[in-house]
This record gives structure tokens, C-alpha cells and sequence, in this order.
């Protein structure tokens, strides 16, 4: 399975954007790199996915080293309710599955 | 709002029992996986279900099994449960996994006593 390494906590100010990284060095040519976020109690959501290029859509960014062995998420105004367990995750083809980490918690505060 | 209904919420079995777990998915999504979840951890990848035939597992026992219906649904089944499977067990399905990121319950809360 592809490895991700992403830090254990961050905090952001509310209405700063926050940058999540993600290293994910041992992927293969094929897999996606998805995000999801987990806020307390509740399933994963979906936040964006990407393959080479950089992406972006109502809720984030993400952009891609050339290299695909690393990924920054950006939110670009945090909001209070941005606070919760970020997950990077790259998806195996053929498997199909994600492959979840630990995460970064993130703390958006007033 | 999810699309993805999962029951029970909670659930408490004693050790040994067999449980059932259900799973609604939108309509259209024919690709359905389920993951576990313990306290702390990441989800875990169980397996995953396409038109009703498995077509993926991850490093999970024979006791851990599935179906898919065609209405959408399906079912994660554990049998002979040991205390170590009290997690959140996680259901999602997408319609095209390449255009579309995979939608995920709330989980069901599996307490084994």
C-alpha cells in the first residue's frame, strides 16, 4: 500500500487559509491522491481528488508536486467549521480502496 | 447531506454473537465499500462490492463478509464477533470513482461486550 506521511495537528486563524501537506512519496503512476475531512461523530466528506494536475473546486485546492510525491490541500478562508481530522489518501487501482492515515487534525480558531 | 444511510447507529453485541449492518446507497451508485474505524485510527478498508460481486477485500478474516443488492443497498455481516471489532463501521459508494469521490455514511458504532 502507498504510504502518506501528514503532520498530526495544525491551527489556522479563522478567515487565513490553511495548507494541509501530504507526502506520499511511494505512490504509483495510476493512483488518484483524494482528500477527505472527518469532522467529530460523523463519516468521512469528500473534499477533492487529483491525479497530476492541480484541481479546485468550491470547497479547496489542491496542488500537486511535478514529481507526484507530495500534495497541499488549501482551504482558502478557514472557517470554523474547517475544524476536523484531514485525511490525504491515495486510491488503489485494481483494490479500489483509499488508504487512510492518521490524518492532520486541524483547528480553525476565532 | 450524505445520500448514504447506514443502520443501526448504535449497536452493543456480546462476544461470540453475529451482527448485521446495513447500508442505503444513492441510486446509481453500483460501487459499495466498507470500512472500520477504531477510536483514534483512520478508516480501515474491509472490502467492496461492485453489481453485487466482491471485487476487493483487504486484511480482514473470512468472518468479515458482505453482499450487495440491487436496489442500492448492502449488508456488512461479522461473525463469531471478538472485542477487537468494537469500531465505527463505514459504508461508502460512488457512481464513478474517477469523476467522483466515494460519499460515506455516519457509520454504525459497534460496541462488543
Amino acid at each position: 500500500d502507498a504510504k502518506t506521511t501528514q503532520p498530526t495537528s495544525m491551527d489556522c486563524a479563522e478567515g487565513r487559509a490553511a495548507n494541509l501537506p501530504c507526502n506520499h512519496s511511494t505512490i504509483s503512476g495510476n493512483e488518484y491522491v483524494y482528500w477527505y475531512r472527518q469532522i467529530h461523530s460523523q463519516g468521512p466528506q469528500y473534499i477533492i481528488h487529483g491525479l497530476k494536475n492541480n484541481e479546485t473546486n468550491e470547497m479547496a485546492s489542491l496542488i500537486i508536486t511535478e514529481d507526484r510525491k507530495s500534495s497541499t490541500l488549501i482551504l482558502p478562508h478557514a472557517t470554523l467549521r474547517d475544524t476536523a481530522v484531514y485525511y490525504c489518501t491515495p486510491l488503489q487501482g485494481g483494490s479500489e480502496k483509499l488508504v487512510f492515515g492518521k490524518g492532520t487534525k486541524l483547528t480553525v480558531n476565532p | 447531506e450524505t445520500g448514504v444511510t447506514q443502520s443501526p447507529t448504535h449497536l452493543i453485541k456480546t462476544r461470540g454473537q453475529q451482527v448485521t449492518l446495513r447500508c442505503s446507497s444513492q441510486s446509481g451508485h453500483n460501487t459499495v465499500s466498507w470500512y472500520q474505524q477504531a477510536l483514534g485510527q483512520g478508516p480501515q478498508f474491509i472490502f467492496q462490492y461492485y453489481r453485487e460481486e466482491e471485487n476487493g477485500r483487504g486484511n480482514f478474516p473470512p468472518r468479515f463478509s458482505g453482499l450487495q443488492f440491487p436496489n442500492y443497498s448492502s449488508e456488512l455481516n461479522v461473525n463469531a464477533l471478538e472485542l477487537d471489532d468494537s469500531a465505527l463501521y463505514l459504508c461508502a459508494s460512488t457512481l464513478d470513482r474517477a469523476n467522483y469521490g466515494y460519499t460515506f455514511g455516519s457509520g454504525t458504532r459497534l460496541t462488543v461486550v
